[in-house]
């Protein structure tokens, strides 16, 4: 297995508050990114980075923010929570080797409900 | 824009039956696609992908080919196991580096 850690794999905040969610890679791949996915929805990029200190918005960025500092962290955070952020965030990794021998890792997921 | 179309599930089997499971795209340019499994409780596991048309990808007796005349990517196993239940999802990947998903089909296998 990819060594992805995300964490934490829950959580429970309230309407409101700020949430971070972290993503660690033992892999040094230049790639992260941060999806979620919901049910009809599939799994939507919400950000990713191809460098340290380098991040893009994906499809669904609106109300998320990310920072990487160094390679091996990609920080997720939700301002301020709302119940339509309720969902389960993948964390991947990749290492591109141009486009036919670049393949994707992904971490365990972190389920995110907010009330 | 670029997109997959998976049909819709859920797809409930007995054991030993032929599954198939659609998977259109639309893309500007020439991707690589690609066929992952989530197993409960877990992420995203590459189960096969194939990178220029005509390739079959295949993996544990699933396979999929790349078919470029109908922007189709269909994953098929022809004997399905229990141990075969999960989500499986159809997704694309440009130059660009990002993976763009279908919506999942959750296949269930019953013994």
């Amino acid at each position: 297995d990819a060594g992805i850690t995300q964490s934490p794999r829950h959580k429970v905040t309230e309407t409101g508050t700020p949430v971070t969610l972290r993503c660690h890679q033992t892999e040094n791949h230049r790639y992260m990114y941060w999806y979620r996915q919901d049910p009809g929805h599939g799994l939507r990029l919400i950000h990713y980075s191809y460098g340290v200190k380098d991040t893009d918005k994906g499809e669904v960025s609106d109300g998320y923010s990310v920072s990487r500092s160094k390679t091996e962290d990609f920080l997720l955070t939700l301002e301020s929570a709302t119940s339509s952020q309720t969902s389960v965030y993948f964390c991947a990794i990749s290492e591109p080797k141009g486009q036919s021998n670049t393949e994707a890792f992904f971490g365990q997921g972190t389920r995110l409900t907010v009330v | 824009g670029n997109s997959v179309t998976q049909m819709e599930g859920p797809v409930t089997l007995s054991e030993e039956a032929f599954l198939t499971i659609n998977c259109t795209y639309t893309a500007t340019g020439y991707p690589s696609l690609f066929w992952y499994v989530q197993y409960p409780g877990e992420g995203l596991q590459l189960l096969l992908k194939a990178t220029k048309a005509d390739d079959k990808g295949s993996n544990k007796g699933f396979e999929a080919t790349y078919r470029k005349e109908t922007t189709s990517f269909h994953l098929e196993k022809g004997s399905v196991q229990v141990s075969d239940s999960a989500v499986y999802f159809c997704a694309l990947l440009l130059n660009d580096y990002k993976l763009s998903f279908g919506a999942g089909t959750t296949v269930t296998v019953r013994a």
